[in-house]
């Protein structure tokens, strides 16, 4: 079935190190993959997403990667900052002309050492 | 720009009870979703509302029902409440790929 899986559950980095986070998909129809941030007490926020004919893509800080032949996909955030610390969600879907039910992984909590 | 509104914010029933959590979407939004979110997981998806008819349903039962309305605001309907169903219910709104979430209502089943 349709399965997404997460990895690292959990990560702590130096502040102003980088953090990187790793999941893999199962369902080939997937083609619409969104990261999202999850703070204590608040619904996920959306961060950045990538579509499946885009191989990577960079927003200030946060970059990822997407493999269609490998089913993997990464977040990369660089020069970690406390108020990065949360809980990250990947996820993927079979989007097509419009939102279509979304797959996620099962979260990493980030926490940013000082 | 309020964004994702639900209401209320907590609940707390008693098992075999019924239960309605309410959500309004993003200005210009018309579709809704609702996840349900189990401690220390990730959100699952339980079904999707467009034109006020149901387009997707996630493996849940028919414990669970909703309704959308013309306004494109979303109801969520439990019932037969079981201690499982203690959980963060999400609500998200999309007018197309991206989908945007609210803060949640946290439901407690005693």
């Amino acid at each position: 079935g349709e399965n997404v899986e997460q990895h690292p559950s959990t990560l702590s980095v130096q502040e102003g190190d980088s953090a990187v986070i790793k999941c893999t998909y199962s369902d080939s129809a997937s083609n619409y993959f969104p990261w999202y941030k999850q703070e204590l007490g608040k619904g996920p926020q959306l961060i950045i997403d990538i579509r499946s004919n885009v191989g990577e893509k960079k927003d200030q800080r946060i970059a990822v990667t997407l493999n269609k032949t490998a089913k993997h996909f990464s977040l990369h955030i660089t020069e970690t900052q406390p108020e990065d610390s949360a809980v990250y969600f990947c996820a993927a879907s079979p989007s097509r002309s419009s939102a279509s039910k979304i797959i996620f992984g099962s979260g990493t909590r980030l926490s940013i050492r000082p | 720009d309020a964004g994702v509104t639900q209401s209320p914010t907590h609940l707390i029933k008693t098992r075999g009870q019924q239960v309605t959590l309410r959500c309004s979407p993003k200005s210009g939004h018309d579709t809704v979703s609702w996840y349900q979110q189990a401690l220390g997981q990730g959100p699952q998806f339980i079904f999707q509302y467009y034109e006020e008819e149901e387009r997707q349903r996630g493996n849940f039962p028919d414990r669970f029902s909703g309704h959308q309305f013309p306004n494109y605001s979303s109801e969520l309907n439990v019932n037969a409440l079981l201690l499982g169903d203690s959980a963060l219910y999400l609500c998200a709104s999309s007018s197309n790929y991206e989908q945007y979430f609210g803060p949640g209502t946290r439901l407690t089943v005693t």
